[in-house]
Order: C-alpha cells, then structure tokens, then sequence
C-alpha cells in the first residue's frame, strides 16, 4: 500500500529557532495538506499544498511532485508551534492516508 | 458555517454496547471521511465517502459501518464496542482531492 512517512519523528527546538519538517510518499500525488495538532487535540489546517510553495506568516511549505516529498518551514519558532504536525496525503485514489507525523517541542 | 460538527464529544461505553457517532457539515461537501487516533498515535482512515449512497473502506474498517443517505450527514456506527476501539475520533469533509476539514473529535472509551 501508499506509505506516508514524516521525518523526523520528534524534534526538540529552542525559541527562535528554525526547522523544516519533511513528508515522503510512494505515489503520485494528487492532494497534499499539513495540519498541526495543538495540545488540546484540534487539527489545524496550514496548508492545501499537492505542488508548488506556498507561505503564510512564519510558515511555508513546498511540494516536489516528482520527487515525492513536501517540506513544512518553521522560521522564528514561538512555544505556540508545540503539537504534531501532520501531512495529509492523497493519490490516483479517493482515499487521504495521514503521514506518522512529527512531535514538536519548542522550550523557551 | 457551523463547519464540521461532531457529537458526542465524549462517549463511554461497556463491550458490546452498541452506538452512533454523528457528523455533519453545512457546507455541501461530497467528500466525507473518518479517522480513528489511539494515544500517541497517528490517524487512520477508517471509512469514506465520496458522495450521498457511495461509501468505501479505508485502512481500518473492522467494527465499523457507515450509510451516506445525505449530503450534509456521515454517521460512523460501532455494532458491538470492543476495548480495542478505545480512541479519538474525527469526521472531515471537504471537495473530493482538495482540501479538507476536520471536526473537533469524539472521544471514546470502551470498558
């Protein structure tokens, strides 16, 4: 089946300080979504991005297509960017896989 | 836009017990999906929908059934509870192959 693979797994950061969280996928790609998941459960949608780069505020995020992967940039990050974030993925299918997500924690 | 609602928020029930959970959006939607998260974990397909009467299997359908008989309504049914379907669960809807929106969740213990 369709494996959705995020990298890396948990990440510790300090305030102030950038990351870039990747998604990798095993097919074409036909929908593309990061989410975070905040400390009370919600998911939040960042980004609808299946190509191209896209950025809102301190966020952005770029999807390669024909390499099968998306990254999500983190610049300046605040102790509000704690949670996981999630890629959402869907293919030739109807069906949307979520990726394994990574656990962020930024320390003050 | 109420968005997507899902009640109850929190369900406990005995093995065996039957229930329903609900979803709705008011936002007309033909895409309906939901996901099952365990602690610590990611989230699962478990069924979709791609429009009224058309439903289908996601990644972990075992205990559960769906219908479609409108649009705006996607209850997810567990027949016998078991311990194993202890879980967080969400509805999302959005336009098929774009983006979705998720409910707040429905959190269930099984005892």
């Amino acid at each position: 089946g369709i494996q959705v693979e995020q990298s890396p797994p948990d990440l510790i950061l300090q305030e102030g300080a950038n990351s870039t969280l990747r998604c990798n996928f095993s097919d074409s790609v036909n929908n593309l979504q990061w989410f975070h998941q905040n400390p009370w459960g919600q998911l939040i949608n960042l980004f609808y991005i299946p190509s191209g780069t896209k950025q809102n505020g301190r966020l952005s995020a770029t999807t390669v297509a024909t390499e099968r992967y998306s990254l999500l940039y983190i610049s300046s990050s605040q102790t509000t960017d704690s949670g996981v974030y999630f890629c959402l993925y869907g293919g030739a299918t109807n069906k949307l896989i979520f990726g394994t997500g990574t656990l962020l924690a930024v320390q003050p | 836009n109420a968005g997507v609602t899902q009640t109850p928020k929190f369900q406990v029930l005995k093995t065996g017990q039957s229930m329903t959970l609900q979803c709705a959006q008011d936002m007309n939607h033909e895409y309906m999906s939901w996901y099952r998260q365990d602690p610590g974990m990611g989230l699962r397909l478990i069924h979709y929908s791609v429009g009224a009467g058309i439903t289908d299997q996601g990644e972990v359908p075992n205990g559960y059934n769906v219908s479609r008989s409108t649009t705006e309504d996607f209850p997810l049914r567990l027949l016998s509870a078991a311990p194993s379907q202890t879980s967080v669960y969400f509805c999302a809807s959005g336009p098929p192959l774009y983006e979705q929106y998720f409910g707040p969740g429905t959190r269930l213990t099984v005892t």
